[in-house]
């Protein structure tokens, strides 16, 4: 059983440019969330999706956007990137049937902004 | 609002000592969930334990054990007989969840911890 998987694992990318990263949940979950890890800190929240549409966001401009997909797949979006957008980005998944199940987490992607 | 406290930003114990790493947190929510996850180098997250507010019972898992102290809201855990493969990141986190789902999850800044065999 795959868990949660994500691409890709390393990116550059140049100031000012657009970057789409994705994330395939733990099979039986339909719920994602994203999180950006700055080094030598713990994760932020960015949103959750569930059913298609963002359910809850944290403290992120709206250059940061997602998309989640019919098959649970999602996708986290950063346009007009900046230097300090360089950070690890972590897909969380979970699932809202059957009671609860704790958030797993893919290994993330580390986007580098130069 | 939520918050976190991980005082200990990083730690070196010898090999087999016991090792404790500290949590701190603030909510103004009676019912919350805390967790404690791992992040090895490969940067994954892996999960530990969560413990809901109502459950002050201390846990144990092998050699991992954590102590939930509502009084003094703080969640701290222990590692016995410390291993070099205990070597991570460790990451205190808090949230409020909704419909037996984890919602937005509120993490501390980690504890380096580093085992020296």
């Amino acid at each position: 059983d795959a868990g949660v998987t994500q691409s890709p694992t390393h990116l550059i990318k140049t100031r000012g440019q657009q970057v789409t990263l994705r994330c395939s949940p733990k099979s039986g979950h339909d719920t994602v969330s994203w999180y950006q890890q700055a080094l030598g800190q713990g994760p932020q929240f960015i949103f959750q999706y569930y059913e298609e549409e963002e359910r809850q966001r944290g403290n992120f401009p709206d250059r940061f956007s997602g998309h989640q997909f019919p098959n649970y797949s999602s996708e986290l979006n950063v346009n007009a990137l900046l230097l300090g957008d360089s950070a690890l980005y972590l897909c969380a998944s979970s699932s809202e049937r059957g009671g609860f199940t704790e958030a797993f987490f893919g290994q993330g992607t580390r986007l580098t902004v130069v | 609002a939520q918050k976190v406290t991980q005082a200990q930003t990083e730690i070196s114990v010898v090999e087999k000592e016991d090792v404790t790493l500290d949590c701190v947190y603030e909510t103004r929510d009676t019912t919350y969930y805390l967790f404690w996850y791992k992040q090895p180098p490969s940067g994954e997250l892996v999960f530990l334990i969560r413990r809901n507010s109502f459950d002050e019972q201390n846990e144990i898992s092998g050699r991992y054990s954590w102590n939930f102290q509502k009084s003094t809201s703080s969640f701290n855990f222990t590692i016995t007989a410390s291993q070099v493969v205990d070597s991570a990141v460790y990451f205190c986190a808090l949230s409020e969840p909704h419909m037996n789902r984890d919602d937005k999850i509120i993490f501390g800044k980690g504890t380096r911890l580093h085992i020296l065999p």
